[in-house]
């Protein structure tokens, strides 16, 4: 079946820092999808990528949709402490597993002032 | 606008018993999806329910079964609970299933 990895697991950083995270897959994808869930809540969606080669951002975030349909990254300029959370990607092959993304296994984040 | 409602946000049942959670999708959406929230298996899809017919299936016992209402509400059912249910359980909705899903809160569900 369709598989994510996600790196790195965790990162311990500064207030001001960048952070560059990615996943990959042996599988390829439609779409590729971020997130960030915070304690107590669901995934809330930050970004996401319909075609191979996009770029978009939103604010601090930039992400990319991998040439090869196969790897995504996300980066966010400038941390700051309410960046703390856990970022998933996922990814969805709509045409014949609409509604089913395959999940990465999440990147804490941990932001130090 | 609302947003993905689930109820309820906590549960404690025991084992053997059975257990029906709730979703209310965004208005108009139509694809609800659910899935398993465990520390040590990550976010695991359950099933996905599109105009109340299931169009995918993840790899879990028919214990786990849902479905789907003419308003796009949803309702899982576990049966048979196993302390290994234990779990955070999310719904999540999207206009037609092929884009980014927004999530609700979630149910905590505990099995004693």
């Amino acid at each position: 079946g369709q598989q994510l990895n996600q790196s790195p697991q965790s990162m311990f950083i500064q207030e001001g820092e960048d952070v560059s995270m990615n996943c990959t897959s042996s599988s390829i994808f439609n779409t590729w999808l971020w997130y960030k869930q915070e304690p107590g809540e669901g995934p809330v969606l930050l970004i996401a990528l319909y075609k191979a080669g996009e770029l978009t951002s939103n604010g601090r975030l930039t992400a990319q949709f991998g040439i090869t349909r196969k790897d995504s990254f996300l980066n966010i300029s400038a941390s700051i402490p309410s960046d703390v959370g856990i970022y998933f990607c996922a990814g969805l092959l709509y045409n014949t597993n609409a509604g089913k993304s395959t999940f990465g296994d999440g990147t804490t984040l941990t932001v130090k002032p | 606008k609302a947003g993905v409602t689930q109820t309820p946000r906590y549960l404690i049942k025991t084992r053997g018993q059975q257990v029906t959670l709730s979703c209310s999708p965004i208005s108009g959406h139509r694809s609800v999806s659910w899935y398993q929230q465990t520390p040590g298996q990550g976010l695991q899809f359950l099933f996905e329910y599109f105009s109340e017919t299931q169009r995918n299936k993840g790899n879990f016992p028919g214990r786990f079964s849902g479905r789907q209402f003419s308003n796009s509400r949803s309702e899982m059912n576990v049966s048979t609970l196993e302390l290994g249910d234990s779990a955070l359980y999310l719904c999540a909705s999207s206009l037609e299933g092929d884009d980014g899903y927004t999530f609700g809160s979630g149910t905590r569900l505990t099995v004693v």
